[in-house]
């Protein structure tokens, strides 16, 4: 079966530094998503994209963080200049069309320090 | 905004009996239900979902219930297992508005042998 794939598994960075994670979603897949999961806490929708282009953020999703899908596989979340607060296990979804269930990768731990 | 409230938070149950959890959406425009179950360090993983123009749906051992009218969505979940224990998050949808996920608190089921 396949599935989402992300990249990497851990990712330790020093507050104020970029950090880019990754994701392969399913091949067929046209909408995408980043989500976040604040450790032993719910998970929060951050962006959702299609069509090449932002669908809709949350809150959450300030200037500091950016998605692209710079070719025909990846679908990357970039934050700027990470802070403490950033700190926290990040999803990545794919669903083929609308109606259709969204299917989540194994997600990247990122640590601030 | 959206909102998901999800109870009980943490919810003991013994091997064989049945497990209740119950979520209520503020989005009258949600059109699509999954639950899915996180176990520790893990992706949520989808185990059932319900249309809303559905108002039960059974796979096995698992069923969800959906009251459109009073915006109440459950999971029902018999004979329960030890490999059940798990974190369990209902989520409601409004797939024409982009689809994201907005998820309950999460419920921690801890099935005792």
């Amino acid at each position: 079966e396949p599935e989402v794939t992300q990249t990497p598994s851990h990712q330790v960075t020093q507050m104020g530094q970029e950090v880019i994670l990754r994701c392969v979603p399913i091949s067929n897949h046209l909408y995408f998503y980043w989500y976040r999961q604040i450790l032993g806490q719910k998970v929060e929708f951050l962006v959702s994209f299609y069509n090449n282009e932002i669908s809709e953020k949350s809150e959450i999703f300030d200037d500091q963080f950016s998605v692209e899908r710079p070719d025909g596989s990846n679908f990357t979340l970039k934050i700027r200049s990470t802070k403490l607060e950033d700190s926290a296990m990040y999803f990545c979804a794919s669903r083929r069309q609308a109606g259709q269930p969204q299917h989540f990768g194994d997600g990247t731990r990122l640590s601030i320090l | 905004g959206e909102n998901v409230e999800q109870h009980p938070s943490t919810l003991s149950v013994q091997e064989g009996d049945s497990a209740v959890i119950k979520c209520t959406y503020s989005d009258s425009a949600s059109n699509y239900f999954p639950w899915y179950k996180q176990e520790l360090g893990k992706r949520p993983q989808l185990i059932i979902d319900i249309r809303s123009n559905v108002g039960e749906k059974k796979d096995q051992r698992i069923a969800v219930t959906l009251n459109k009218t009073a915006k109440h969505f459950s999971l029902h979940i018999t004979e329960t297992q030890p490999e059940d224990s798990a974190v369990y998050f209902c989520a409601a949808v409004v797939y024409n508005q982009g689809g994201k996920l907005i998820f309950g608190q999460g419920t921690e089921l801890s099935v005792k042998p």
